[in-house]
Formats: structure tokens, C-alpha cells, sequence
């Protein structure tokens, strides 16, 4: 039971180019998350969605857009990358949306230049 | 929307309880209280959650105060690799999880 997997785990971007990071989880939850890490920071969320083919906007959306097509898929894109998108980026995913737990990927780590 | 305050860091030796307090005066009549932790560069890791009650588990246990106005997490066993930064967060439904700086504990042995 693989959890919650992304891809890549490391990239490195020029300025103004784009990118897609893939989150994929295996436990048939409804709802996904991405968050940015920055050092020395918390998480900040991006954005989320709580079901196929559904997206709604985070505390940090702009620059950013997401697909979820597949259930189980949950991807972040970067249409025109941007030095202050450097950051780890974290998919999450959880069965409910009032409690629980949210499960947590092991992070993408994207440097633009 | 209720916020929290943790101290920056903390110590603690091995083998001791470990006590991560938490402040959330603000806190709503319906927001549970949850902690994480980050292990290293990891993802963030679930601990626990408690609305009003005490919980335990296999992990920690989280005692809330009656007004619930604060929180304790404590750790009964510490071990080295219990070594992480701890967040406590106060929210109304998963999509609202706001993730602060959080408590650096370090185990020492």
C-alpha cells in the first residue's frame, strides 16, 4: 500500500517554464490537498479539491493551477515558473473533510532559477 | 479562526515524557484541535485530534483544558526518534488546516 506518492521528488526550472507535479494516493479518498513549504515555515495551502473533477482555491493559489481528473490523481501545475515558487511542495489526501487525518506525501522539491 | 501559539523549541531526555503545550484562546465551540508533527524534511505526520475530551492513542495523548481554551501534547516515552517539529492547529474542517512554524523538539539522550 503505496499511500500517497509524488512525482517528481526533485526538479529544477528555469524561469517562465512550466511543469505538472503528480500526486497520486491508493486509499480511494475524496479529498486532496497541495501545500507549499518554505524554510523555516509551515504549510500553506494551495489548493484543494473534494472530488473528481472538482478544485477549489487555497490560501496561496496565484501562479498555481490543478487538475483533478481521476479520482486518485490530484495534479499541480506551474504555467510559468517563478524564482518565488521555489519551495517543497506537499500533496495530502484524507477520507473525510470535517475530522480525520490527512495523509501526506514525502514532497517535491522544486527550485526555480 | 482560531490561532495558535507554541513555544519555538523544546528538549527533552529520552526515555521522559514529553509535554508540547499549546495556546488557543479564540478557539470555537466546533474546531477540533489536531497535531502533526514533521519529522526532518518529511511530510507532516498525524499524532492526534480531540474536540472537548481527552484522547489517546497509540502514539500520544492529548489532554485539553475544560474551557478549552489550551492543549497538551505529551509524548509518555520519548525516544531519539521522536526528534520533530510539532504543530498544533485549531480548525473547523480539514481544508482550512493552517500549519504555523510549530514547536522544535529535540530528544536528547
Amino acid at each position: 500500500n503505496a499511500g500517497v506518492t509524488q512525482t517528481p521528488k526533485f526538479r529544477v526550472l528555469k524561469t517562465g517554464q512550466s511543469m505538472t507535479l503528480l500526486c497520486a494516493q491508493d486509499m480511494n479518498h475524496e479529498y486532496m490537498y497541495w501545500y507549499r513549504q518554505d524554510p523555516g515555515m509551515g504549510l500553506r495551502l494551495i489548493h484543494y479539491s473534494v472530488g473528481e473533477g472538482t478544485t477549489a482555491k487555497g490560501e496561496v493559489p496565484d501562479g498555481y493551477n490543478v487538475s483533478r481528473l481521476k479520482k486518485q490523481n490530484f495534479l499541480l501545475g506551474l504555467e510559468s515558473a517563478a524564482p518565488s515558487q521555489t519551495s517543497v511542495y506537499f500533496c495530502a489526501s484524507s477520507y473525510g473533510l470535517w475530522t480525520g487525518e490527512l495523509f501526506f506525501g514525502e514532497g517535491s522539491r522544486l527550485t526555480v532559477l | 479562526d482560531a490561532k495558535t501559539t507554541q513555544p519555538p523549541s523544546m528538549d527533552c531526555a529520552e526515555g521522559r515524557a514529553a509535554n508540547l503545550p499549546c495556546n488557543h484562546s479564540t478557539i470555537s465551540g466546533n474546531e477540533y484541535v489536531y497535531w502533526y508533527r514533521q519529522i526532518h524534511s518529511q511530510g507532516p505526520q498525524y499524532i492526534i485530534h480531540g474536540l472537548k475530551n481527552n484522547e489517546t492513542n497509540e502514539m500520544a495523548s492529548l489532554i485539553i483544558t475544560e474551557d478549552r481554551k489550551s492543549s497538551t501534547l505529551i509524548l509518555p516515552h520519548a525516544t531519539l526518534r521522536d526528534t520533530a517539529v510539532y504543530y498544533c492547529i485549531v480548525r473547523l474542517s480539514l481544508h482550512d488546516m493552517r500549519f504555523g512554524a510549530g514547536t522544535r523538539l529535540t530528544v536528547k539522550p
